[in-house]
């Protein structure tokens, strides 16, 4: 059974840093694309960040792009979020979701299993 | 503002088929797979359609996604009073780099 289990939430102040983990079972997490997604407070769904399998490919959302950092330890069946300067719109809770396998994006299934999600708030 | 569009609010009667649109561009839709989410209260999002009309493994087959051009459509027929939730599409965008979600539509069950 995949499962998906973020850590490392918490309250931070604005330029405040945080990082996010993702503890990954059930499935040979090495093979996997891997995203981070976030839903503020009532709104909609936000993709913020994708890695490759390797680790040699990482894409981000523009608001995020040089602030936030993604990475994976495959040793560790464990994914990353390093999270600096956060400002008030950053607060959301935050999902890691497993993708597909495949050489690019264009072929590999987006977000096909959840985590529960962790809950981020940055305000002073 | 999001990338995808999609209407905020949809209904039907229990029985009834209703479907939800999801317009966007050819740096989106158009070029590549369009995916469909179903977040129930208080849960996390769960995959629906992949590659556009694709179901995974437990989603019943009421569930059932198309693309044409720049829109794609979820349809679900049969409806039940468990459906209402929010809906989402997205998709990888070429020129962006990245996923772009479309802004949820709740589905209420009359």
């Amino acid at each position: 059974e995949v499962q998906l289990v973020e850590s490392g939430g918490g309250v931070v102040q604005p330029g405040g840093s945080l990082r996010l983990s993702c503890a990954a079972s059930g499935f040979t997490f090495s093979s996997y694309w891997m995203s981070w997604v976030r839903q503020a407070p009532g709104k909609g769904l936000e993709w913020v960040a994708n890695i490759k399998d390797d680790g040699s490919e990482k894409n981000y959302l523009d608001s995020v792009r040089g602030r936030f950092t993604i990475s994976r330890d495959n040793a560790k069946n464990s994914l990353y979020l390093q999270m600096n300067s956060l400002r008030a719109e950053d607060t959301a809770v935050y999902y890691c979701a497993r993708d597909g396998r495949g050489l690019i994006m264009k072929v590999v299934i987006i977000a096909d299993y959840w985590g529960q999600g962790t809950v981020v708030t940055v305000s002073s | 503002q999001s990338v995808l569009t999609q209407p905020p609010s949809a209904s039907g009667t229990p029985g009834q088929r209703v479907t939800i649109s999801c317009s966007g561009s050819t740096s989106n839709i158009e070029n590549n797979y369009v995916y469909w989410y179903q977040q129930l209260p208080g849960t996390a999002p769960k995959l629906l359609i992949y590659r556009n009309n694709q179901r995974p493994s437990g989603v019943p087959d009421r569930f059932s996604g198309s693309k044409s051009g720049t829109s794609a459509s979820l349809a679900i027929s049969g409806l039940r009073s468990e459906d209402e939730a929010d809906y989402y599409c997205a998709a990888w965008d070429d020129t962006l780099r990245g996923v772009v979600f479309g802004g949820g539509t709740y589905l209420t069950v009359l």
